[in-house]
């Protein structure tokens, strides 16, 4: 069974542009989060999706956006990038319908914003 | 607001030394308390769930233990194999509803 896929693995970005980060979910999984890890805040919640619905929202700017395709498939966009920005950002899954925290992670995408 | 702490930051072990990572918490109303390892350059890998005070899980070299405020990984006769950062999450039923992860203890395990 495959695990949660992320892409790109890398990137390299200037302030001031925007990415957009992808995760294809584990088969079966309906539901999706976003976490950024950097090392000086640890791991933080961004969003969760569930069945293309925003369920749950943590602290981020407006910059910071997803949405989750019919097929559970994930995005996130960072706009207006800055260099705080730069981090490990991971994208989890589960099968629970309910938000859970048994989560299978991906093995991130790593944003570096120069 | 939720909240975890955990400590120490950072530990040393040799190998067969075993020792304990504390995990202390606040929360409104656990849901569930989760532990998960983090090799580098890797996601979290999902290692137990503890749901009430008093309940245990095992596997190999570690066990997880619950009190009302903290949570303990017991690390027995540990290898070089176990060294990682291990992470500890709560959620609770407040209105956040979301996992709120502990900064980590990363553990070596010398040969």
């Amino acid at each position: 069974k495959a695990g949660v896929t992320q892409t790109p693995r890398y990137l390299i970005k200037t302030r001031g542009q925007q990415v957009t980060l992808s995760c294809s979910p584990i088969s079966g999984h309906r539901s999706v989060s976003w976490y950024q890890q950097t090392p000086g805040q640890g791991l933080q919640f961004l969003f969760e999706y569930f069945s293309e619905t925003q369920r749950n929202k943590g602290n981020f700017p407006g910059r910071f956006s997803g949405r989750q395709f019919s097929n559970s498939r994930s995005e996130m966009n960072v706009s207006t990038l800055e260099l705080g920005d730069s981090a490990l950002y991971l994208c989890a899954s589960s099968f629970s319908g309910r938000s859970s925290g048994e989560l299978f992670f991906g093995e991130g995408s790593r944003l570096t914003v120069l | 607001e939720d909240q975890v702490t955990q400590s120490p930051e950072a530990l040393r072990l040799q190998e067969g030394e075993s020792s304990s990572l504390n995990c202390s918490y606040t929360v409104s109303g656990l849901r569930g308390l989760f532990w998960y390892r983090q090799d580098p350059g890797k996601g979290p890998e999902f290692l137990f769930t503890l749901y009430s005070a008093g309940e245990e899980k095992e596997k190999e070299r570690l066990k997880a233990t619950l009190t009302k405020k903290e949570s303990f990984l017991h690390i027995t006769a540990p290898k070089p194999e176990d060294s990682a950062t291990y992470l500890c999450a709560v959620l609770g039923s407040g209105s956040a509803r979301q996992l709120t992860f502990g900064s980590g203890t990363q553990l070596t395990v010398l040969p």
